[in-house]
């Protein structure tokens, strides 16, 4: 299994402002994803970082609002731009091998005030 | 139609019975499923991954898969007060694109 560290771990911003959420993983894996949950909810796809190239982005979710970097197999970041009070969430960096098992780290709280 | 499917629950069992939780999924080609248990303001914590027809067992826990039928399912036997968490099944969809899409989770509560 890969460990994966998130950070920060919550913060609290102010609306119009930017956040950049940091995933680590300890070893070399082939995918990572970043997710959001809102409260209560299940998890949401926002985007597959794919290294040294643009992340793939689902449905509903952009890249100018959603940059993603993934500059080597074990680091990626997630920003979220401009952000709005509807933007509080939980988000997840998850990571492991291509159509095998993949891991969380322990998220990031956000709530945008 | 979702791309993965469960009931919401609240799912209550009583301590020492057999929880069974299910999920469907819409991706004929998927091959990977996979069981995460989240308890409250806590991350996915991966509990079971299946990925041939048939049963797959791991302690108290039992994964059932039958892809003709689209559909998984978890089994908790000897259900414990500490099993009680959000269940949530994980499909791997689409085959060569390999991104992990999560039904809504179901909420498993076991009665002390």
């Amino acid at each position: 299994s890969a460990v994966i560290s998130q950070k920060p771990s919550r913060d609290i911003c102010q609306r119009g402002t930017s956040l950049t959420i940091q995933c680590q993983v300890d070893s070399q894996v082939t995918m990572m994803f970043w997710y959001r949950q809102q409260p209560g909810q299940s998890l949401t796809l926002i985007a597959t970082a794919n290294q040294g190239s643009e992340a793939t982005y689902e449905s509903g979710f952009v890249i100018d609002k959603f940059p993603i970097s993934r500059p080597n197999l074990t680091f990626s970041t997630l920003t979220v731009s401009n952000m709005s009070p509807e933007d509080s969430s939980i988000y997840l960096c998850s990571a492991g091998l291509m159509n095998t098992e993949a891991f969380f780290g322990q998220g990031t709280r956000l709530t945008v005030v | 139609q979702k791309e993965v499917e469960q009931n919401s629950g609240p799912l209550s069992v009583p301590e020492g019975a057999i929880a069974s939780l299910n999920c469907t999924y819409s991706d004929r080609v998927s091959q990977s499923f996979f069981w995460y248990r989240q308890y409250s303001g806590k991350s996915p914590e991966l509990i079971m991954s299946i990925y041939s027809n048939g049963d797959k067992e791991d302690g108290r826990f039992t994964a059932q898969l039958n892809k003709a039928s689209q559909y998984v399912s978890l089994l908790i036997r000897d259900s414990q007060p500490s099993d009680s968490a959000t269940y949530l099944c994980a499909v791997n969809i689409g085959g060569a694109t390999n991104k992990l899409i999560f039904g809504t989770g179901t909420l498993l509560a076991v009665q002390p």
